[in-house]
Formats: C-alpha cells, structure tokens, sequence
C-alpha cells in the first residue's frame, strides 16, 4: 500500500531559526496535503498542493510540492513559540481515491 | 454550529470488553475516516468510507470493526481482539465531488481511549 515519510521525527529550535520537515511518498499523489497538531489537539488543516513544481506560501510558512509529485516540503522561517506542534502531510494516491495516509509527522520544538 | 463530533473524550474498558466510539458530523461529508494515533506513530488509518453502507480497510484494521448506515454517523468498535487497544483514536470527515480532488479532512477532538 502506500507509504508516506516524513522527516526528521523530532526537531529542537532555538526562536528564531529556520525549521523545515520533509516528506516522501512511495507513490505518485495526486494532492499532498499539510497539517498542525498542537499539544493536545487534534490536526487542523493548513494547506494542499496539486500541480507539479506548486509552491505556496502561509505568512512564514513555505510549502512545495515536487516536480514528480512524490515528495514535499514545509518550510518555517524565524520560528516562533507559536509555531510548537506536530507537522504532518497526507496524499491521496490517485485522482478519485479516498484513502488519505498521513506521514508520521516531525514534532518542533522551539526553545524561546 | 458545524462541525465532527466525537464521544466520549476519555474512555477506560476492561481488557476483553468491546467498546464502541461514536463519530458525527454535520457537514454533509460523504467520506469519513479512523485514525489512531501512538507516541510516535503519527495517524494510522483504521477505516475509511467513502458513502453509505460502504467502508474499505485501512492499513491497521485488525480488531476493529465500523459501520456506515448514516453519512452523519461512522462509529467504530475495538473488539476484545485488538491486541493493543490503549490508544488516542481520531475521526476526521472530508466532501469529495465526483471528478474532482479531495478536499480538507476535518477531525474530531479525539477520543482517549485506556483498557486495563
């Protein structure tokens, strides 16, 4: 079936510096989408990407989704404390499919 | 108020009882999903349903089971087969339109469930 993975699992930041977490699947999606879990909670959506090569941008938030469509990417410039949470992507594997698959997540922590 | 309802919260059960989640959602979603989360595991899906009466397996369905008789109602069980049922079980619902992507899943709050 497929297969979602994310990297890295855990990242410890200082306020301020750049955060990125990176994301593979082991099939071509036709979405990718991205979520935030804050401690406690439950995931909220924040972005999906569609077209090949798409990036889109959220405030300090950078997302973009590979030229095969296999991979992606969030980056967070200038951390803030705000931002502590578990990052997630999930793909559909095809056009019409409903199995959404999460990645396991890169949990940040930003030390102020 | 729109939105995914889930019950109860927390939940504890003896080991070898069933015990059914319940998951309702108000916003005319046709696909409905079952996701458990571990320390570390990230969301696992359990089950999924695209319409009524229909549901496919996802990728840890053993010792669970769903029905899907209402498109507002997706309930889960963890039967006594579940070898490791203490876990945090999410309900998330999304709209699809035929020949079109799939849209943003919304999640219930989480049910937290503890087998002792």
């Amino acid at each position: 079936g497929q297969q979602v993975m994310q990297i890295p699992q855990y990242q410890h930041v200082q306020e301020g510096e750049d955060f990125t977490t990176y994301c593979n699947s082991s099939t071509t999606l036709s979405n990718i989408q991205w979520y935030k879990q804050r401690p406690g909670g439950h995931p909220v959506f924040l972005i999906q990407l569609v077209k090949s090569g798409e990036v889109k941008k959220q405030k300090r938030l950078t997302f973009q989704f590979g030229e095969a469509k296999k991979n992606s990417s969030l980056h967070i410039t200038a951390t803030q404390t705000t931002d502590v949470g578990t990052y997630f992507c999930a793909g559909f594997s095809g056009a019409g499919s409903y199995q959404l698959t999460f990645g396991k997540g890169t949990k940040l922590s930003v030390i102020p | 108020d729109g939105g995914i309802t889930q019950s109860p919260k927390y939940l504890f059960r003896k080991e070898g009882q069933n015990v059914t989640l319940s998951c309702e959602q108000n916003l005319n979603h046709d696909a409905m999903y079952w996701y458990r989360q571990d320390p570390g595991q990230g969301l696992r899906l359990i089950y999924y349903s695209q319409i009524v009466n229909d549901f496919q397996k996802g990728d840890i369905a053993e010792g669970y089971s769903v029905s899907r008789e209402k498109k507002e109602s997706f309930p889960l069980t963890v039967t006594s087969a579940q070898k490791n049922p203490t876990a945090f079980y999410l309900c998330a619902s999304s709209s699809t339109k035929t020949g079109m992507l799939n849209t943003e899943a919304f999640f219930g709050q989480g049910t937290r469930l503890t087998v002792v």
